[in-house]
Formats: structure tokens, C-alpha cells, sequence
């Protein structure tokens, strides 16, 4: 188990659905990410959080729509999801955007029908 | 564009033999380096960071950095079946406002 905690740990959904991907965290991180990643390949960076502001949007689709409503939560909102977006979601924090490592959850499996 | 490059194997030891793993990168001016383990279908775990030139060991595992070369490795002693995994290199430049950037990997085999 990490000390990062996402749920659910699977998500079936539609392609006109809207749900909501969550992580939390409790090590004091002011530094929070959310990953895509898809099978035999890195993760790919969506989003980053710092100091509960969002820092990086990397071109992300408008259907992923993240949220940081405190310094322990992060939480991704699905919506419209296209069948290319199945992957593993994973969100990760650190102490700040310095040189500390990023700890990783154990992510959520999502499919899209 | 800044990129860090693996050797994406599978790269297959017997039991009991060391395990080296390479990573080279572009950005010269990286400062922070990133080994982590991942099994098929679960997360990515923090196995060693390193900041400074050299060796640094913990356990079974010995990272190596050569800023020079603008290279990093992970050796894995005494390999087990349980080491079997994919082995992600990650680094991040200068600046706090840097990303990390991750390798594509190396499948590592640990042959019983």
C-alpha cells in the first residue's frame, strides 16, 4: 500500500458519463500530479498542482477537468470520455515542485465502452 | 526537447547475477535522477533517487550517476524472480519549475 490513495481502483464508464477520479494524500505534499498510462508505456504527464493552484495543464482535452480543493485532495472530473482514454490513471505527490521524488498511488484502471 | 533514453530489453538475468540498467538523458543541466519499479498492472514505487556524482547503495540496489556522461544506471545485486519488473529512469532538470521526465523503460527478467 502507498501513502498516496486513489479511488476507485477500477472505473467502467460510458462515453456519456461523467465521473470523478479521487486522490488523497496526508504526507504534507504541496506538490500533486495526475499521469495517464497507457499499457508498455511511461507515464504521461497531465496535470500538476502546487500549493493547490494548477501549475501545468499539459494540452490536456477539456474532458479531463482536475480539481484541488485542498492540500490533501486532488480530484480528476471525467466527462464525454472518448475509448482512447482507457488507461491507468495515476496521481502522484511530492513535498513542492523542488527536486524531491514523486510518490505514486496505485491508480485507477479506467475503461471507456 | 529534453529526453531520457532506456534500453527497452527484455533484458533477462539468471538468479543470483547483478542487474545493470542504463539511462542517458539530454538536459546537461539535470540535477535530480529517479529510478522506479513497476510490476505489470500496478503503480510506479520509488526505488533510489540521486542528486550527486557516484554511487549511492541501498540495499541489493547501487545507482550510479556521471553528470559528465549525462548518465545514470541501477545495478541490482544478487537478482531475484521477485526483481521481474519494468524499470523506469525519471529526471528533472534545474528548476523547481522543471517537469520530470520519465524513460520508456526497461523490462528486467530474473531467470529462477
Amino acid at each position: 500500500d502507498t501513502e498516496v490513495t486513489q479511488t476507485p481502483k477500477h472505473l467502467v464508464m460510458g462515453m456519456t458519463n461523467k465521473k470523478s477520479l479521487k486522490c488523497e494524500q496526508h504526507m504534507g505534499h504541496r506538490a500533486m500530479y495526475w499521469y495517464k498510462q497507457k499499457a508498455k508505456k511511461p507515464p504521461e504527464l497531465m496535470f500538476v498542482y502546487s500549493y493547490e493552484k494548477l501549475s501545468i495543464n499539459e494540452s490536456v482535452p477539456s474532458r479531463f477537468s482536475p480539481e484541488c480543493p485542498n492540500s490533501s485532495l486532488l480530484n480528476l472530473h471525467l466527462h464525454a470520455l472518448q475509448p482512447e482514454d482507457s488507461a491507468l490513471y495515476l496521481c502522484a505527490s511530492s513535498h513542492d515542485r523542488g527536486h524531491q521524488p514523486q510518490h505514486f498511488g496505485d491508480g485507477t484502471r479506467l475503461s471507456i465502452l | 526537447q529534453k529526453e531520457v533514453e532506456q534500453n527497452s530489453g527484455p533484458l533477462s538475468v539468471p538468479e543470483g547475477a547483478i542487474a545493470s540498467l542504463n539511462c542517458t538523458y539530454s538536459d546537461r543541466v539535470s540535477q535530480s535522477f529517479f529510478w522506479y519499479r513497476q510490476y505489470s498492472g500496478k503503480s510506479p514505487e520509488l526505488i533510489m533517487s540521486i542528486y550527486s556524482n557516484g554511487d549511492k547503495e541501498d540495499g541489493r540496489f547501487t545507482a550510479q550517476l556521471n553528470k559528465a556522461s549525462q548518465y545514470v544506471s541501477l545495478l541490482i545485486r544478487d537478482s531475484q524472480p521477485s526483481d521481474s519488473a519494468t524499470y523506469l529512469c525519471a529526471v528533472k532538470g534545474e528548476t523547481s519549475y522543471d517537469k520530470v521526465i520519465f524513460g520508456p523503460g526497461t523490462s528486467l527478467s530474473v531467470i529462477p
